[in-house]
């Protein structure tokens, strides 16, 4: 399966973007890139995701490169209510799976 | 406001218990996922349904762990005996009908296991 990699903790300031990266450089032509957070004492909660476009919706925005090896999500101006752990994950498309591996995640830490 | 429901919120047990874990998913969502978090391993997958089929379970202990959807509403898991290091948050997630790489899961807030 391949897998993505994040940095374990960024910080951000209250009001200003926030740039969460991921690399995914094994990536396959049928993975989605998916990204997740997970509120302390909750679970997961969808983001958003996308294939090979850019992608906006209410919450944020997924840029991907255009050799698919790497991800950002963008997070246009960070509340305290954005503080949670963030993944990146694959899910895999081949033979309609959906199966899907969750990293460590990035740790966001937004300050006031 | 559909969400996945998840019962026990929380277990107390002994070591050498049953368990059973419950969940409701949407309704109209046609696959279940079982994970399971802990702070060393963090959120594996465990087994996932489609259609209350067992699609895969590569995840999942097989001598103590089970996992079954008895009918479109229900999704179990089921440990037994329980042993201390089964101690976790169990969560499943629902996801509607069509193709699961490009679909939405919806989690539900977990059951915390804590096994004596």
């Amino acid at each position: 399966d391949a897998k993505t990699t994040q940095p374990n903790s960024m910080e951000s300031n209250e009001e200003e973007p926030v740039h969460l990266p991921c690399n995914h450089s094994t990536i396959s032509g049928t993975d989605y890139i998916h990204w997740y957070r997970q509120l302390p004492s909750q679970g997961p909660e969808y983001v958003i995701h996308g294939l090979t476009s850019n992608v906006n919706n209410r919450m944020a925005s997924l840029a991907i490169a255009e050799d698919r090896k790497s991800s950002t999500l963008i997070l246009h101006r960070a509340t305290l209510r954005d503080a949670a752990v963030y993944y990146c994950i694959l899910r895999d498309d081949r033979a309609n799976a959906g199966k899907s591996t969750f990293g460590d995640g990035t740790t966001l830490t937004v300050k006031p | 406001d559909a969400r996945v429901t998840q019962t026990p919120r929380h277990k107390v047990t002994e070591m050498g218990q049953e368990v059973t874990m419950r969940c409701q998913p949407i309704l109209g969502h046609n696959t279940v996922f079982w994970y399971r978090q802990t702070m060393m391993q963090g959120l594996e997958l465990l087994a996932y349904f489609r259609n209350r089929a067992p699609l895969d379970d590569s995840g999942m202990p097989k001598d103590r762990f089970s996992a079954e959807m008895p009918d479109a509403t229900l999704a179990t898991l089921k440990i037994q005996p329980s042993e201390p290091r089964d101690s976790a948050v169990y969560f499943c997630a629902s996801v509607p009908e069509g193709r699961l790489a490009k679909n939405i899961q919806y989690f539900g807030a977990g059951t915390r296991l804590s096994v004596l």
